[in-house]
């Protein structure tokens, strides 16, 4: 069936660093890729998404491209600030749609440090 | 924002009680989901709705159930609670296909 793996982390950095976040997946076809982040106490909220291979998902300063030949949507941001600290989970959602369910990675916890 | 509610936030109950969570939604989706989050999982597929009437189960949904009878209302119900049911539920809906899912605040469920 279909997967995705991540690290889990935490993940620790120091505001201003570079971030990445690597996403594997398996699945058949050609599965939609999402990138979902949630803070403390909160429900996951969508943070980008990627259709297509080659397409690049961005928003807020985060971006990551759907790499079928590596089956890779790795989250990448070039300056992370305090405010990013959160849980960021990768999903797919199978060829055709994802009307029964998306497959989540287990979380990556992201510390960032003043 | 999608309208999307869940209740309560949190409750408590004993092991072998009955446990009803309620999903509500104000903008007539017609797919709904239930997913139960614990630490070393991420999210889990317990059961979701292509609409009334019309459920299906996810990847753990041995001793839960669901019911649909309004578009609005989605309900999860553990059966008889057990302490391996303790977690943190969430609903979602999706606005659209390849659009990903939008998600409700949670319910902590404590079974004691």
């Amino acid at each position: 069936g279909d997967s995705v793996t991540q690290m889990e982390g935490p993940v620790t950095l120091s505001e201003e660093a570079f971030l990445t976040i690597n996403c594997t997946y398996t699945a058949t076809g050609y599965p939609s890729l999402f990138w979902y982040v949630q803070y403390p106490g909160e429900g996951l909220q969508l943070l980008l998404k990627a259709t297509k291979a080659d397409d690049k998902g961005s928003n807020k300063g985060f971006e990551a491209t759907y790499r079928k030949e590596t089956t890779s949507f790795h989250l990448e941001k070039g300056s992370v600030q305090v405010s990013d600290s959160a849980v960021y989970f990768c999903a797919l959602s199978p060829s055709g749609g994802g009307a029964d369910g998306l497959t989540f990675g287990k979380g990556t916890h992201l510390i960032i440090q003043p | 924002d999608a309208g999307i509610t869940q209740s309560p936030r949190h409750k408590v109950t004993e092991t072998g009680t009955p446990v009803t969570l309620r999903c509500h939604q104000t903008e007539n989706h017609r797919y709904m989901y239930w997913y139960r989050q614990d630490p070393g999982h991420g999210l889990r597929l317990i059961h979701y709705s292509y609409g009334v009437k019309d459920t299906d189960k996810g990847e753990v949904s041995d001793g839960y159930s669901v019911s649909r009878s309004k578009t609005e209302d989605f309900l999860l119900t553990l059966e008889s609670a057990t302490s391996s049911q303790t977690s943190v539920y969430f609903c979602a809906i999706s606005v659209g296909d390849n659009y990903g899912y939008t998600f409700g605040s949670g319910t902590r469920l404590t079974v004691v």
